[in-house]
């Protein structure tokens, strides 16, 4: 079955860096796009960024453009974030999700791992 | 890129149906078909309810439907139940300077 697994999350200073990580299992890993999705306390989800499945292509959200920066590792079946200048704002629940369709993109997400927490402290 | 428009609670009866709706422009729900909706319980991860308009993937109820017209998407929950109460979410890819967004969010309360 499908698993995402997120991990890296913590309370890190404003102005510091934070690299968070997705394991997947259960599909093929290298031929889907991957998405990472913040939520906020009390707030909405944000859509954060997206990799291509074959880690060419990269987009993101306003919010992090320029701050975080996202790869992947079809080796090791694993998705990164890495957030650099973190603000007090970036404070969310981070999820990592699966796009649904493979080898192109729904712009939809079917699998969501658990999520890590990120606080950022002022 | 501003959050789509969703209405903020909608609320219904057991077995009643309920729609919400998600409203945005000609750049994104307006403008492209790859529209989809979450469920989403407190302290789980969200579901994915509905793609591309009104698909639903394999698992998921068929009280539940999606559609689209002009630049507003909505959800349609039939037969609602108690399982049913949770936040919901649209969502769409975009032509903007971020190439998805998604809804403000709807809390839909089961009375």
């Amino acid at each position: 079955q499908v698993q995402l697994v997120e991990s890296g999350g913590g309370v890190v200073q404003s102005g510091r860096s934070l690299r968070l990580s997705c394991a997947a299992s259960g599909f093929t890993f290298s031929t889907y796009s991957m998405h990472w999705v913040r939520q906020a306390p009390g707030k909405g989800l944000e859509w954060v960024a997206v990799i291509s499945s074959d880690g060419n292509h990269d987009y993101y959200g306003d919010s992090v453009k320029g701050r975080f920066t996202i790869s992947r590792d079809n080796s090791k079946n694993t998705v990164f974030l890495q957030m650099n200048s973190l603000r007090p704002e970036d404070t969310a629940i981070y999820y990592c999700a699966r796009e649904t369709r493979d080898y192109g993109s729904l712009w939809a997400f079917d699998y969501w791992g658990q999520g890590t927490l990120v606080t950022v402290s002022s | 890129q501003s959050a789509l428009t969703q209405p903020a609670s909608v609320s219904g009866s057991p077995g009643q149906s309920i729609t919400i709706s998600c409203t945005g422009a000609s750049s994104d729900v307006g403008g492209y078909n790859y529209v989809s909706w979450y469920q989403h319980h407190p302290g789980k991860a969200p579901k994915l309810m509905i793609y591309h308009v009104s698909y639903r993937p394999s698992g998921v109820s068929n009280r539940f439907s999606g559609s689209k017209s002009g630049n507003t998407a909505s959800l349609t929950i039939s037969g609602l139940q108690a399982e049913d109460e949770a936040d919901y979410y649209c969502g769409s890819y975009t032509s903007g300077s971020t190439p998805y967004v998604f809804g403000s969010g709807t809390k839909v309360t089961v009375l």
